[in-house]
């Protein structure tokens, strides 16, 4: 089965543009996780989804970030403008069922210059 | 304020001997504990997790332990192979509707196993 899918895995851009990361969760899986890792405060949860719905944004840290889950298969995290401490690796999640294991994807290393 | 916290950042074992990694926690509400393995470059994958209602299970040559009393568990891969060479990370969920959902992490240890 394939894992979870991130794109792009590498991404480098200047201090106001915008940025949208990608993310396609297992099939079958109704739970989608973002999440964020810095030195500083480690992994964190930034939303989910269930079914498509958002359930928890309490973690987004500023109106500059949105997300998004159009249907089953495939969300989007869009950060706008971007700022240089947004530089962080971003890792989608997905399990079936909140309460199973989350399957992580391989992130995305993200650069604000 | 972290409520899952490993205070290691790092530890070295031999191949062969017993790896030990340490997770405490703050939070009452967590009932539920997990750990995640984590290779460079790559994400985090399940390695084994533990319900508060027990105090240790084991998968293979993995077993975590859990002191509810102390708010502590840990982790013991027995014996360490190179293979285990990663970052493990403690994780926590526990309260009521979607927060129970919600993993909070802790920062991680490196293990590091020497041939």
């Amino acid at each position: 089965d394939a894992g979870v899918i991130q794109s792009p895995r590498h991404e480098v851009t200047e201090m106001g543009q915008e940025v949208t990361l990608r993310c396609k969760p297992i099939s079958g899986h109704d739970y989608l996780f973002w999440y964020r890792q810095t030195m500083m405060r480690g992994l964190e949860l930034l939303i989910y989804f269930n079914n498509n719905v958002p359930i928890d944004d309490s973690g987004m840290p500023e109106d500059r970030f949105s997300a998004k889950m159009p249907n089953a298969s495939f969300s989007t995290l869009k950060i706008q403008p971007s700022e240089p401490r947004d530089s962080a690796v971003y890792f989608c999640a997905s399990s079936r069922g909140g309460l199973q294991p989350q399957h992580f994807g391989d992130g995305t290393r993200l650069s604000i210059l | 304020d972290q409520q899952v916290k490993q205070n290691s950042p790092s530890l070295s074992v031999q191949e062969g001997r017993i790896s030990i990694l340490n997770c405490d926690y703050t939070n009452s509400m967590f009932d539920y504990f997990l750990w995640y393995k984590k290779y460079p470059a790559e994400g985090p994958t399940f390695l084994i997790s533990i319900s508060s209602i027990k105090d240790k299970n084991e998968d293979g040559r993995f077993t975590v332990f859990l002191n509810k009393s102390a708010k502590h568990l840990s982790l013991h891969i027995v014996p360490s192979q190179p293979g285990d060479s990663a970052v493990y990370f403690c994780a926590a969920r526990g309260g009521s509707g979607g927060s129970n959902y919600k993993l909070t992490f802790g920062k991680g240890t490196l293990l590091t196993v020497n041939p």
